[in-house]
């Protein structure tokens, strides 16, 4: 079942602001993961962050997680409009292997 | 590296048929394998994960005499949708996993689209 809730659903900026999208989740987990998906393709793996970290970047990417909260943020800095997409958090809960995925942030970078 | 692969990357068919969707890795060994369905602006949903050699293990309210998996080698995965109905058109994603990663790392294939008249 999910067990990721996302927010916001969806998010329009213009290029060069920055965009904060968030994810919050029910139960422990070993690490969280934030995926790009281009309309109509495949997953992009673009992080993963494990429990017992608080912050992590990469390149214009940062992502933050909160156990005690059971959340997460990803930011992304000086946005482009390649980086129209959506966004999905997803967990891997202690002792399992399987994802469970987020219902995503549609984001929008208006030129 | 760890590039998997999906084929074909759409299909149309006919209601009632069987459709066959593969997932290969090429550069790695994929102990376990994953598939998820997604709908429209909607979100993934894990279908079923099979581990090379073994039976899928199916989740809750998804059919497993409707949606075969087979992952008879540790390159490659089948899913095939039997008796396909217009509500199996679906986005259909496999992922792979080597299990060499102490985080299960899963890397994921470009996608099926399926659409069923």
């Amino acid at each position: 079942s999910q067990q990721g809730e996302e927010d916001p659903q969806a998010l329009s900026i213009q290029e060069g602001e920055n965009a904060t999208m968030n994810c919050s989740y029910k139960t422990s987990i070993n690490n969280l993961q934030w995926y790009r998906q281009n309309s109509g393709r495949g997953l992009v793996h673009l992080i993963l962050i494990r429990s017992n970290e608080r912050e992590k970047h990469s390149g214009r990417l940062r992502v933050t997680l909160d156990t005690s909260k059971k959340s997460s943020s990803l930011l992304i800095t000086a946005s482009r409009a390649a980086d129209t997409a959506s966004y999905f958090c997803a967990t891997v809960q202690l002792g399992a292997q399987k994802l469970v995925f987020g219902q995503g942030t549609r984001l929008t970078i208006n030129p | 590296g760890a590039v998997v692969s999906q084929h074909p990357s759409w299909v149309i068919c006919k209601s009632g048929t069987s459709v066959k969707i593969e997932c290969r890795s090429l550069d790695f060994q994929a102990t376990t394998m994953f598939w998820y369905r997604q709908f429209p602006k909607q979100s993934l949903m894990l279908m079923a994960t099979s581990n090379e050699g073994s039976k899928a293990t199916y989740e809750q309210g998804v059919e497993k005499d409707k949606f075969l998996i087979n992952h008879a080698s540790l390159t490659l995965s089948t899913l095939t949708v039997t008796s396909a109905h217009p509500e199996d058109s679906s986005f259909y994603i496999c992922s792979a996993s080597s299990g060499q990663s102490s985080y299960n790392e899963q890397f994921f294939g470009p996608g099926t689209r399926l659409t069923v008249l």
